[in-house]
């Protein structure tokens, strides 16, 4: 299995551009979700969606969007971006409980991170 | 959500145990302990997590006290690839996932 899979790992853009990063998990998890991560700050969640077709808003939603079409895909977009939103994203899922254990939607699987440049 | 306190920083000498302390004295009784790492520039990574048994997988051990007030992750015998930054988190299992909060953890270093 590939677990949770991010693309593209790199990108650099320039402020006022456009661009969606996917986010794709083969472990059929009911849970998805977008963080960034900046230079020594912990994790912060931007979105999350907790089924297809819906999602909600996370600590720091400004300045993006988010669609769920497909329960394995979490797409995060960039309408138009700043050099505030200069960071590392990273996509997690979660099943909505796990096994017989109602705590297992607390258990993330993280993909490899997407280092975003704007200048 | 209990809020967490870990140390900022730990050193290890390879093949030794690594013991992680996390102190959650608010933590209410239907709150797991998570423990997750992040290894540089990687997504971080579940290790375990118990509700007021202790509890072992193949990474580590954890141990919860009797008062679940604190807890401690343990590594068993740590190696090089262990050093990473520890978070320790704790949170009601199921329901809608607003904010698992990563706080800024404790950063092990292990050292040959």
């Amino acid at each position: 299995n590939a677990g949770v899979t991010q693309t593209p790992k790199f990108r650099v853009l320039k402020t006022g551009q456009s661009m969606t990063l996917l986010c794709a998990q083969d472990m059929n998890h009911e849970y998805m979700y977008w963080y960034r991560q900046d230079p020594g700050m912990g994790l912060r969640l931007i979105h999350y969606s907790v089924g297809e077709g819906t999602t909600a808003k996370g600590e720091v939603p400004d300045g993006y969007n988010v669609s769920r079409l497909k329960k394995q895909n979490f797409l995060l977009g960039l309408e138009s971006a700043a050099p505030s939103q200069t960071s590392v994203y990273f996509c997690a899922s979660s099943p909505s409980f796990w096994g017989r254990r109602l705590s297992g939607a607390n258990v993330l699987t993280f993909g490899a991170g997407s280092r975003l440049t704007v200048l | 959500d209990a809020k967490t306190t870990q140390p900022t920083s730990m050193d290890c000498a390879e093949g030794r145990a690594a013991n992680l302390p996390c102190n959650h004295s608010t933590i209410s009784g239907n709150e797991y302990v998570y423990w997750y790492r992040q290894i540089h520039s990687q997504g971080p990574q579940y290790i375990i997590h118990g509700l007021k048994n202790n509890e072992t997988n193949e990474m580590a051990s954890l141990i919860i006290t009797e008062d679940r007030k604190s807890s401690t992750l343990i590594l068993p015998h740590a190696t090089l690839r262990d050093t990473a930054v520890y978070y320790c988190i704790v949170r009601s299992p199921g329901g809608s996932q607003g904010n698992l909060i990563f706080g800024k953890g404790t950063k092990l270093s292990v050292k040959p």
